[in-house]
């Protein structure tokens, strides 16, 4: 069965950092894409950043670019991102999510399964 | 960016009806790259659709997806009382991989 399980979130004060985790298990961790996806309170789904099976290739929504950073530990089944710069407005729970699809080191970027998510709370 | 719009933002009904959602993109989404989630209170969103028709594994056959283009739509041909959440859509042609604002049903 494939799982996943973020830990790392927390209150933190505007400017400042924090760094998620997100444990795998059940698929071959080196061979998906996997990204993180946030749900401020109360509302929509927004996409926030992902990375390749290799961890050579990273994506961010402009809303993070320059403040968090993506990576992975393949040997470790572990993703990660890293949160700098911290605002307000980046309160939200952070999913973790698996593509769905893999094949020769391109990915279908559909999310399945997600994770049960983390809380970052940024207030001062 | 690709901005998808979802309407409408919340749909009324009864258990046993008919529901049809609609998802538009601004931008025509390659290859029918659209997946569709399901999300319920305290709960991480559950994938019920991709390549806007496929039904992901444990989807229940009352849910079926379509379109291509612009414009996609889920439907759920009967009601049950567990289906009373919210869904979203996510395009996954080109990054960012964007959804849509979502769409509430709850019980009429």
């Amino acid at each position: 069965e494939v799982q996943l399980v973020e830990s790392g979130g927390g209150l933190v004060q505007p400017g400042g950092s924090l760094r998620l985790s997100c444990a795998a298990s059940g698929f071959t961790f080196s061979s998906y894409a996997m990204s993180w996806v946030r749900q401020a309170p109360g509302k929509g789904l927004e996409w926030v950043s992902a990375i390749s099976g290799s961890g050579g290739s990273t994506y961010y929504a402009d809303s993070v670019k320059g403040r968090f950073t993506i990576s992975r530990d393949n040997s470790k089944n572990t993703l990660y991102l890293q949160m700098n710069s911290l605002r307000v407005e980046d309160t939200a729970v952070y999913y973790c999510a698996k593509a769905g699809y893999c094949s020769g080191g391109s990915c279908h970027n559909w999310f399945d399964p997600w994770g049960q998510g983390t809380l970052v709370t940024v207030s001062s | 960016e690709i901005v998808l719009t979802q309407s409408p933002g919340t749909l009324s009904l009864s258990p046993g009806e008919r529901a049809t959602l609609s998802c538009r993109a601004s931008q025509s989404v390659s290859s029918s790259y659209l997946a569709w989630y399901q999300q319920k209170p305290g709960q991480a969103p559950r994938l019920l659709i991709y390549g806007a028709s496929s039904r992901a594994t444990g989807t229940p056959d009352r849910f079926s997806g379509s379109g291509s283009g612009t414009d996609f739509t889920l439907t759920i041909s009967r009601l049950e009382p567990e289906d009373f959440a919210v869904y979203y859509c996510q395009q996954y042609g080109s990054s960012p991989f964007t959804f849509g604002p979502g769409t509430k049903v709850d019980i009429k």
